[in-house]
C-alpha cells in the first residue's frame, strides 16, 4: 500500500518569493509520484511527475520537484511566486500497475501582494 | 495528454434521488477511474471503472450505491443512487494509459444535494 503525507495544509508566500510545498511518501515499490494544481472551481491539472528517471523533475509554470529516496520525499518549489499560483496543490503517488492514484490532503498555497 | 468531458458540470438534487454523470475521452484510454472530493477535502477513489465488466471498488464504498458502466474504452458513467446531503461533493473521472503512471481529470461533477 502507499500514502502520501502533505505536511503543510496551508503555505502563505509573497509575490516573488520563493515556494516549497513539502510531499512525504510511503510506498513498497518504486513509485511514481505526481503533483497537482487544482485552481478554484476547476479540475486537477499535472503539474509534473517522477517516474524514476531524473530525480529532478521540471514541471509547468516555472515548479521542480525533487525525489529523494533517502528522505522519501518529493517536495514542490518555485524560485518566485506569481499571483496566479493561488491554488490548492496535490502530492500523489501510484504504486504501478492499472492502479488509480493515492492523493495527499493538499496544500492551500496563498499568494500575498 | 486526453481530453475529458464530464456532464454535468453542477447539479442540485432533492434527497433519495438518483443523478448519472458521464464521463466522455476523446481518445481511447485503457484506464478510467472515478473520485470524490469532498468540500475542502482531497479525492478519494471511489472505483476503477473496467471496459467491458463490472468496476472494482475501493473500501467504503458499494455498487448498489455508486453502479458504474464502461461501454467503450472512451466512456463511462458513474450514478449517484438514493442521494442524501453527504453525498454533495465534486465527482472527477481520470483516465490514463497503463505504464504512463499519470492521471488526467475532467473538470469534475459539482453535486448538491438538498
Amino acid at each position: 500500500a502507499q500514502s502520501v503525507t502533505q505536511l503543510d495544509s496551508h503555505v502563505s508566500v509573497s509575490e516573488g518569493t520563493p515556494v516549497l510545498l513539502r510531499c512525504n511518501y510511503s510506498s513498497s515499490y518504486s513509485p511514481s509520484l505526481f503533483w497537482y494544481v487544482q485552481h478554484p472551481n476547476k479540475g486537477l491539472q499535472l503539474l509534473l511527475k517522477y517516474t524514476s528517471a531524473a530525480t529532478l523533475v521540471k514541471g509547468i509554470n516555472g515548479f521542480e520537484a525533487e525525489f529523494k529516496k533517502s528522505e522519501t520525499s518529493f517536495h514542490l518549489t518555485k524560485p518566485s511566486a506569481h499571483m496566479s499560483d493561488a491554488a490548492e496543490y496535490f502530492c500523489a503517488v501510484s504504486g504501478g500497475g492499472a492502479d488509480g492514484l493515492t492523493f495527499g490532503k493538499g496544500t492551500h498555497l496563498i499568494i500575498q501582494p | 495528454s486526453a481530453v475529458i468531458s464530464q456532464k454535468p458540470s453542477r447539479d442540485i438534487c432533492q434527497r433519495g434521488t438518483s443523478l448519472t454523470i458521464q464521463c466522455q475521452v476523446d481518445s481511447q484510454v485503457t484506464m478510467m477511474f472515478w473520485y470524490r472530493q469532498q468540500p475542502g477535502q482531497s479525492l478519494t477513489l471511489i472505483a476503477t471503472a473496467n471496459q467491458g465488466s463490472e468496476a472494482t471498488y475501493e473500501s467504503g464504498f458499494v455498487i448498489d450505491k455508486f453502479p458504474i458502466s464502461r461501454p467503450n474504452l472512451t466512456f463511462s458513467t458513474l450514478t449517484v443512487s438514493n442521494m442524501s446531503p453527504e453525498d454533495s461533493s465534486i465527482y472527477l473521472c481520470s483516465v490514463g494509459q497503463v505504464g504512463a503512471g499519470e492521471l488526467f481529470f475532467g473538470e469534475g461533477s459539482r453535486l448538491t444535494v438538498l
